[in-house]
């Protein structure tokens, strides 16, 4: 199994419409992410969470919300979709080496359409 | 503010010959870089990363970047490309090591001729 699941992976919906999209991971990984991905201008950070009561924005958190529900689980809502958030969603996670360092792992990416 | 710029959008290679993809970086501190790879249809994956040490660093299939600081690059080099590796290559740096996200260039995407 996948260590970071997102759900759906697929969605096309309305204008106006609200929207949420999950990620699950089993990496017990407290800090996760969401980027988004448009062709062109690669990958922008949207909300990232240290852990279920810390919540960051990113560099794009106008038009998005997000919710930890809990270490593992870590969803980006569209409260009102518009067609410019139509792109490719990606949720990530990390945790801290010994050294200091950090590693980002991808999950698979959800495919959103507003129309 | 922390940037990233891969000067190329599309580069062209012949299966075998060499490949160099460049990245230039903005950032105030000891930056930490990583290069992903994209292949269509994927998430992305972790081909190297450098935080210190060895400003050459070596990675998996084959890939291996130099950090110049200096020149500000991390350019991602490798000796002999596969039709495989056509994807598009995204170079990153991390705030805090990473830890509060990575900002990302706009991506180079290698097309590998027979």
């Amino acid at each position: 199994d996948a260590d970071v699941t997102q759900t759906p992976r697929n969605r096309i919906t309305k204008t106006g419409k609200r929207i949420m999209l999950e990620c699950s991971q089993t990496k017990g990984h407290d800090r996760m992410y969401w980027y988004r991905q448009d062709p062109g201008l690669g990958l922008r950070l949207i909300y990232y969470s240290f852990d279920v009561k810390d919540i960051n924005k990113g560099e794009i958190s106008d038009g998005y919300s997000v919710s930890r529900q809990a270490q593992a689980k870590f969803s980006l809502s569209l409260e009102s979709a518009i067609p410019n958030q139509t792109a490719l969603y990606f949720c990530a996670t990390s945790a801290t080496k010994n050294t200091g360092e950090w590693e980002q792992y991808f999950g698979p990416g959800t495919r959103l359409t507003v129309t | 503010a922390q940037s990233v710029t891969q000067p190329d959008i599309h580069i062209t290679v012949s299966e075998g010959a060499s490949l160099e993809l460049r990245c230039n970086y903005s950032y105030g501190a000891t930056p930490y870089l990583f290069w992903y790879v994209q292949s269509p249809g994927q998430g992305l994956q972790l081909l190297l990363k450098y935080f210190s040490g060895d400003t050459l660093v070596q990675g998996i299939k084959g890939f291996e970047a130099e950090f110049k600081r200096s020149q500000s690059s991390f350019n991602l080099r490798k000796p002999s490309v596969h039709w495989s590796d056509a994807a598009e290559y995204f170079c990153a740096v991390g705030s805090g090591g990473g830890a509060d996200g990575l900002t990302f260039g706009k991506g180079t995407h290698l097309i590998i001729q027979p």
